[in-house]
């Protein structure tokens, strides 16, 4: 079956500039995690949600990042104001309540 | 200290060769161990669940010491395609998100 999807696979944007990442998860996953990984090091946990509501919002370095899931499939991450330090992948992951997580492939963002 | 914690490597073994991976973790509530495996420029993967009384899939066995903190992962008869980053990966609490290493990159080589 179809694994987590991610859009765009590449955002360039200038310092300053909002930006829309999309994340589409596993048909029937309750559960969506977003993370981002900077190079050389592992993921870092940013916010989960069980179904439309965020759960765990605590990884979330600032205010300028804000997360939706409306209708507890698709969610969106958004970033206001971009910063030179919030290049990175940003990755997606779910799975069921009790299940292992699924990553996407990522969005690279890069932020000049 | 993070609170998940690796020898970043890179470990550079012959085909063949038996390698062997370990991390230790800080936080003693964690419930779920995991290993990950990461190709360059690929999402993680699950490899392995780990669990206190130690399970094997194949050429990779994954112990867990619970009273030490201590994960590890053992890759016996290693193979080109076993080249990747291997991401230690605890729980990190009840809502279910992970605590990730920094990873050790393994290079098999003929």
């Amino acid at each position: 079956g179809a694994g987590v999807s991610q859009t765009p696979s590449n955002k360039v944007t200038e310092k300053g500039k909002y930006v829309e990442l999309r994340c589409d998860p596993i048909s029937g996953h309750t559960a969506l995690y977003w993370y981002r990984q900077s190079l050389g090091q592992g993921p870092e946990f940013l916010i989960y949600f069980q179904g439309t509501g965020a759960a765990d919002d605590s990884g979330l370095p600032n205010d300028r990042f804000f997360a939706v899931r409306p209708e507890g499939s698709v969610s969106t991450l958004k970033i206001q104001r971009t910063e030179r330090g919030d290049s990175a992948v940003y990755l997606c992951a779910s799975s069921t309540s009790t299940g292992g997580q699924y990553f996407g492939p990522g969005t690279r963002l890069t932020v000049t | 200290r993070k609170e998940v914690e690796q020898d970043p490597g890179p470990f550079n073994v012959p085909e063949g060769a038996t390698v062997a991976f370990n991390c230790t973790y800080s936080n003693s509530a964690s419930q779920s161990f995991f290993w990950y495996r990461q190709d360059c420029r690929k999402e993680p993967k699950l490899l392995m669940s780990v669990y206190s009384s130690g399970n094997e899939d194949g050429r990779f066995t994954a112990q867990l010491n619970r009273a030490s903190q201590y994960i590890s992962l053992l890759i016996r008869d290693s193979k080109l395609s076993d080249s990747a980053t291997y991401l230690c990966v605890v729980n990190g609490g009840n809502t279910g998100k992970l605590i990730f290493g920094q990873g050790t990159t393994l290079q098999v080589k003929p």
